[in-house]
């Protein structure tokens, strides 16, 4: 399978705990997204990295939402002290150069977050 | 604020028909705009895209047409399928994607 890997697929946790997630993008691909979904939402951006540098990151959601991807290759997007607002599924889209706007944006198929 | 809209949250269509699906936006600066389709526990992927420089693109069953004066799109499915039953997003390009809300297509069969 060489498409955008997301893992875990599925997190649960208590209010308070930290969650990171996990996004292994198409290899080649320079360009990686972050998005959030909530129920009956269209995907909203929180952040982008082209190459390891973080070239967007005022859209993510509060000082609680922190996202690195050190080699230029996978990235991570960590949560702390989770609130039950946080649940949602989050996207990660992946793509080459500028090609966004050709609709070249591969969508792994997310990860859904639950905080009781 | 939202700056893409789709103002239909679902639609149901009969099999054979013609499927219209809806988007209205907000910034001019959007230079290419898309439409993605989403099954359940599926990431969206990709369907059609329209440059700003064009009014109309066409990808066999699937139109896009684009009304700049307007900033309004929509996107057309003839004949419509069961198979096209699906969550619909259109998406407008800066150097992200800024999605709409999504419209849930039923097509009965």
């Amino acid at each position: 399978d060489t498409g955008v890997s997301q893992d875990p697929r599925h997190k649960i946790t208590k209010r308070g705990q930290n969650v990171t997630f996990r996004c292994d993008p198409i290899s080649e691909h320079n360009r990686l997204y972050w998005y959030r979904q909530t129920l009956g939402q269209g995907p909203e951006f929180l952040t982008y990295f082209q190459n390891e540098a973080q070239l967007e990151k005022s859209r993510l959601l509060s000082d609680r939402f922190s996202a690195e991807r050190p080699k230029g290759s996978f990235s991570t997007l960590e949560i702390q002290r989770t609130e039950q607002g946080d649940s949602a599924m989050y996207l990660c889209a992946s793509t080459r150069g500028t090609q966004v706007n050709t609709g070249e944006l591969f969508f792994g198929e997310g990860s859904r977050l639950t905080v009781l | 604020d939202q700056q893409v809209k789709q103002n239909s949250p679902s639609l149901s269509v009969q099999e054979g028909r013609i499927s219209i699906l809806n988007c209205d936006y907000t910034n001019s600066m959007f230079d290419y705009f898309l439409w993605y389709k989403k099954y359940p526990a599926e990431g969206p992927t990709f369907l059609i895209s329209i440059s700003s420089i064009k009014d109309k693109n066409e990808d066999g069953r699937f139109t896009v047409f684009l009304n700049k004066s307007a900033k309004h799109l929509s996107l057309h499915i003839v004949p419509s399928q069961p198979g096209d039953s699906a969550v619909y997003f259109c998406a407008c390009a800066g150097n992200m994607l800024t999605f709409g809300g999504g419209t849930r297509l039923m097509v009965k069969p």
